[in-house]
């Protein structure tokens, strides 16, 4: 079991490009999660799924969007990136929302 | 507002020694309260959760103690190794009046751990 996967791993991006941070997990998990994380903070929650089809805002969803694939696949859009989304990017998912989460490593986006 | 403090930001001890973290919330009332390592470049990993009725968990030479009392959790690291050089993140999870859906976590930002020889 890889748990919970995450692509791709760093990323570099110039202001106003778009790009897509894929996640998958292998764990039959029902929610889905996308945090971020910056320096001196804790993690904060940008959008979540509940269940395969459905797709709710969290604490700072402004310049995201996600797609809730299939139960597996949950992806995270930036479509015109700006320098204050510059920081590390969470997947995590669980067997329901109240249950433990589970994270994958990581995706690393700096916005020039 | 519902927060979570960790003290002290960072921390170096040496290999060997014990050293304890703690971490102050606000949030109220709540049903349990986490702790994650998370070593540098990967995700954050459970190491114990508490619910509100409980006042201590170990995970080997990782023990937290909760008062709910004084809103205080902290996380004691016994005979230190040089793999416990991480942050180590206390989350706390708000009580919900109805089960389902979505519990939000509010995360502490972190206590960054470096184990020396």
């Amino acid at each position: 079991n890889a748990g919970v996967t995450q692509t791709p791993k760093f990323q570099v991006l110039k202001t106003g490009q778009s790009m897509t941070l894929q996640c998958a997990q292998d764990m039959n998990h029902n929610s889905m999660y996308w945090y971020r994380q910056d320096p001196g903070m804790g993690l904060r929650l940008i959008y979540y799924s509940a269940s395969e089809g459905t797709t709710d805002k969290g604490e700072v969803p402004n310049g995201y969007n996600v797609s809730r694939l299939n139960k597996r696949e949950f992806s995270l859009r930036l479509e015109s990136a700006a320098p204050s989304q510059t920081s590390v990017y969470f997947c995590a998912s669980s067997e329901a929302g109240e249950n433990e989460q589970f994270f994958g490593p990581g995706t690393r986006l700096t916005v020039l | 507002k519902n927060q979570v403090e960790q003290s002290p930001q960072s921390l170096i001890i040496l290999e060997g020694k014990n050293c304890t973290l703690q971490c102050n919330y606000t949030v109220s009332p709540f049903s349990n309260l986490r702790w994650y390592k998370q070593d540098t470049g990967r995700g954050p990993v459970s190491l114990t959760i508490m619910t509100f009725s409980e006042n201590t968990k170990s995970n080997g030479r990782y023990t937290a103690t909760l008062d709910a009392d004084t809103k205080q959790s902290s996380l004691h690291i016994t005979a230190s190794q040089l793999s416990d050089s991480a942050s180590y993140i206390c989350v706390v999870s708000p009580w919900k009046l109805h089960s389902g859906g979505y519990n939000k976590l509010i995360f502490g930002a972190g206590t960054r751990l470096a184990v020396h020889p």
